[in-house]
């Protein structure tokens, strides 16, 4: 069981450079999510969707963008990368919106730009 | 703005005590309140979770308590083991979007 998979694990950026990082699930989850974890930050929600073809901002969303393309598929877009991105990127996806809704994390993408 | 406000930030037990981390939320909309776990390295797992009808829930050492008129709920770990030292994040969601609202996170380290 894969569950949700995120590519790549690391990834070190120059200020500047651009890179989209992937998330994917086979547990045919209709909402997906990007949240960043910074120390003493908790997880902060960037952008979220409800279902294919659909996205929506979060907490934190500029300089993000995102799409989902495919229902399995939800990819997180860093379009001119700044120092303060650095942080542990973290997808999740959920089977809907009505509680109980646990969320299943990936394993996480540590971004670094320097 | 919503926000669920967690502590403390860290904790340190001896082994077989019993740490407690605490949360308080503002929006009375919110209906599903988990905790999740967190090793280092990995992502955020769920480990239990209450709804607002219920003022305690248990599964194995890990309890929940939950006061929805004083919109604080608390997690309660028996018999704490090393193997219990991560992070541990509490959570309110509600309403159809399916956002999870996050603490800040409390560093649990469990002496051996």
């Amino acid at each position: 069981n894969a569950g949700v998979t995120q590519t790549p694990k690391f990834r070190v950026l120059k200020t500047g450079q651009s890179m989209t990082l992937l998330c994917a699930q086979d547990m045919n989850h209709e909402y997906m999510y990007w949240y960043r974890q910074d120390p003493g930050m908790g997880l902060r929600l960037i952008h979220y969707s409800v279902g294919e073809g659909t996205t929506a901002k979060g907490e934190v969303p500029d300089g993000y963008n995102v799409s989902r393309l495919k229902k399995q598929n939800f990819l997180l877009g860093l379009e001119s990368a700044a120092p303060s991105q650095t942080s542990v990127y973290f997808c999740a996806s959920s089977l809907s919106g009505i509680a109980p809704y646990g969320y299943t994390f990936g394993s996480g993408t540590r971004l670094t730009v320097v | 703005q919503q926000q669920v406000k967690q502590s403390p930030q860290s904790l340190i037990v001896q082994k077989g005590g019993i740490p407690i981390i605490n949360c308080a939320y503002e929006n009375t909309a919110f209906d599903y309140f988990p905790w999740y776990q967190q090793f280092p390295g990995k992502g955020p797992a769920l480990l239990i979770a209450i709804r607002p009808d219920v003022s305690e829930k248990k599964e194995g050492r890990f309890t929940i308590s939950f006061n929805k008129s004083a919109k604080q709920f608390s997690l309660h770990i028996m018999d704490s083991q090393p193997g219990d030292s991560a992070t541990y994040f509490c959570a309110a969601g509600g309403g159809s979007q399916g956002n999870l609202i996050f603490g800040k996170g409390t560093k649990l380290s469990v002496k051996p």
